[in-house]
């Protein structure tokens, strides 16, 4: 069993505000580094896939870097939006086709 | 494209009742997932299955069973339910792409409640 912790738990901002989160794991082999999207009452939707130390991956205003020597990724929200409001999840594959996820960033973002 | 589909979408047992979770996904993937997710806990791995004809134990396996029907179906059971496997529950699968690139698409959930 890996331990994925994600910080903060929760975060509320206001609209146009960018933040961040943090996504930290042991530093062992692994093969990917997965971020997922998961609103209320809907299933998680996969944002990012990343494999190598120094990964950056952007989509729109959502960016994150991956960090495989400290163990860390985190995921940028460039000036958030109201339907950004959503759980993120961090996920590690590790023996080929195994997931281990955090227990995810709740955000929050108010108009 | 249906994806992958879980049912029921609800479900209240009494302590002791069995049920059956069905997923099916209709992506041709190999692998698929049987997650439970409680609050501040994110999702935790019951059990996986890598291909058709193989099932493994995840991270929180006891007091379920799984079956591999076959490559579109996996179903998780519950022989005597308990209070604490009230959960969400999410069915999942994934294939690994020409690139080398392994996504996990996710079914809409189960809310299962224990009285």
């Amino acid at each position: 069993i890996l331990n994925v912790e994600q910080s903060p738990q929760s975060l509320h901002v206001q609209e146009g505000d960018s933040t961040n989160f943090t996504c930290s794991f042991p530093s062992s082999n692994f093969y990917a580094l997965h971020w997922y999207r998961w609103e209320t009452a809907k299933s998680p939707e996969a944002l990012f896939v990343m494999t190598l130390n120094g990964d950056e991956k952007k989509k729109g205003r959502i960016s994150a870097t991956l960090n495989t020597k400290e163990g860390y990724s985190y995921l940028y929200i460039k000036g958030s939006q109201p339907e950004d409001s959503a759980t993120y999840l961090c996920a590690l594959r590790y023996n080929f086709n195994k997931f281990y996820f955090g227990s995810g960033t709740k955000l929050n973002v108010k108009p | 494209n249906a994806g992958v589909t879980q049912t029921p979408k609800f479900q209240v047992l009494k302590t002791g009742q069995s049920m059956t979770l069905q997923c099916a996904q209709d992506m041709n993937h190999n692998s698929m997932y049987w997650y439970r997710q409680d609050p501040g806990m994110g999702l935790r791995l019951i059990y996986y299955s890598a291909s058709e004809g193989t099932t493994d134990k995840g991270e929180v396996p006891n007091g379920y069973n799984v079956s591999r029907l076959n490559k579109r179906e996996f179903s998780l059971r519950l022989e005597s339910a308990a209070p604490s496997q009230t959960s969400v529950y999410f069915c999942a699968s994934s294939e690994t792409n020409w690139q080398g690139n392994t996504e996990a698409f996710f079914g809409q959930g189960t809310r299962l409640t224990v009285v």
